[in-house]
């Protein structure tokens, strides 16, 4: 079973803080993304990676930075929270054969106040 | 625009019903996928189908590309099946990107 693992569940940070969410995956998958969830706006992407120091800018980029240092780790980065940062953070990974076929992790509630 | 739109948008059924959701999308797709958000937030894969008809258990899944529909059946409900069902889909011209539905939020009462 492919396994997607996020760093925190549930996170309360302040506002100005850097803040890093870190999700690692087991199955050698080429792809990795970071998604916010949000009531009544669904799943957004914010950044994808397909490859190792590779990376791509999503629908809603701008507030966030990313980092894949090693293939079976994507970390996301808020250099400054706001509180509208407040949100529910995805996780996910694909294969390169499977791009769209994609396993989340468990998610990260993260609180700005 | 591209559009994935999921009906019911809430669905409340007792223990032991069968349900049937839907997933309508607005252009061709190359893959379709159906999730399961649980109670505490995660997104579990159920069925990766992008054509024709696949079963796993208690539910299963139709996908009719050319009249730009879905369809996930659950037969005979649990409590655990509660929860928000997502259809997600990478359009033929969506640079292999997935556009996620609105969802459909399903309560099954003992």
């Amino acid at each position: 079973d492919v396994k997607v693992t996020q760093s925190s569940r549930y996170l309360v940070k302040r506002t100005g803080e850097k803040v890093f969410l870190e999700c690692v995956q087991d199955m050698d998958h080429e792809n990795m993304f970071w998604y916010r969830q949000d009531p009544g706006l669904g799943l957004r992407l914010i950044y994808f990676s397909y490859d190792v120091k590779m990376k791509e800018k999503g629908d809603i980029p701008e507030g966030y930075s990313v980092s894949r240092e090693k293939k079976e780790r994507f970390s996301l980065i808020l250099e400054s929270a706001s509180t509208n940062q407040t949100s529910m953070y995805l996780c996910a990974s694909s294969s390169q054969d499977r791009v769209t076929e994609a396993f989340f992790g468990q998610g990260t509630r993260l609180t700005v106040v | 625009g591209i559009q994935v739109e999921q009906s019911p948008p809430d669905l409340i059924l007792q223990e032991g019903a069968n349900s049937t959701l839907r997933c309508n999308f607005s252009d061709s797709v190359n893959n379709l996928q159906w999730f399961h958000q649980n109670p505490w937030g995660q997104l579990i894969n159920l069925f990766y189908i992008p054509s024709g008809t696949k079963q796993n258990g208690r539910l299963s899944a139709t996908t009719v590309a050319t009249e730009r529909y879905s369809l996930l059946y659950i037969s005979s409900s649990q409590t655990t099946d509660s929860g928000v069902y997502f259809c997600a889909v990478d359009f033929f011209f969506g640079n292999e990107k997935l556009t996620f539905g609105t969802g459909t939020r399903l309560t099954i009462i003992p």
